[in-house]
């Protein structure tokens, strides 16, 4: 099981919009609608940020967007704010009841 | 509202065993499909293993296969994670995650196991 391929860093100005990629194979993110993310803070535990691809657990904001096109997944964060400032990490279902994480991408408020 | 409280950090030398605990409350374990991360020092999320609620078994990810075992005592609601054979490159933080959805909504705070001579 291979990571998945994520940019290890974007950045972007408060008000913007980000995307970060996160890339698979037609064994994990391209056969299965499985997909989430997640933010983690220094020194903090991961917080899930969107589910099943695109869906957001409740709580958390409607800036964060979830998509998926072929192998590839996406996390889109709207109107950038300051707090949105840490590493973000998608995972994918790979069959056999195994999961993969992504490297994980630095996200920099400017 | 689950909470994963985990055991404190620990130092081991190469070649030991270390087994991390996690108890959960707000939920019994039973009611739980219990999951298993790591995080090496300035590095990312690696996914290890857990309950398969579908099958009924745990799974564990083929590198850690034959010196992972995740136990599980619903007596007291606490989920276990040993690994053998410590070496430096399993210097890590070790967390436990509820899965559900196929995604892990409530993590533990993490354990610090620390493999040094």
């Amino acid at each position: 099981q291979s990571a998945l391929t994520q940019p290890a860093s974007v950045s972007g100005s408060p008000g913007q919009s980000i995307t970060i990629s996160c890339t698979g194979t037609s064994s994990d993110v391209g056969t299965y609608n499985l997909v989430s993310w997640y933010q983690q803070h220094p020194g903090k535990a991961p917080k899930l940020m969107i589910y099943e691809g695109s869906k957001r657990p409740s709580g958390v904001s409607n800036r964060f967007s979830g998509s998926k096109s072929g192998n590839t997944a996406s996390l889109t964060i709207s109107g950038l704010q300051a707090e949105d400032e840490a590493d973000y990490y998608c995972c994918s279902y790979a069959g056999s009841s195994t999961w993969v994480f992504g490297g994980g991408t630095k996200l920099t408020v400017l | 509202q689950v909470q994963l409280v985990q055991s404190g950090a620990e130092v081991k030398k190469p070649g030991a065993s270390v087994k991390v605990s996690c108890k959960v409350s707000g939920y019994t374990l039973t009611e739980l499909s219990m999951h298993w991360v790591r995080q090496a020092p300035g590095k990312g999320l690696e996914w290890m293993g857990g309950f398969d609620p579908e099958d009924g078994e745990t799974i564990y990810a083929q590198k850690f296969q034959g010196r992972v075992t995740m136990t599980e005592d619903t007596s007291t609601d606490t989920a276990y994670m040993e690994l053998s054979s410590l070496r430096s490159e399993d210097t890590a933080v070790y967390y436990c995650a509820t899965f559900e959805l196929g995604s892990y909504d409530y993590w533990g705070q993490g354990t610090l196991v620390t493999v040094s001579s």
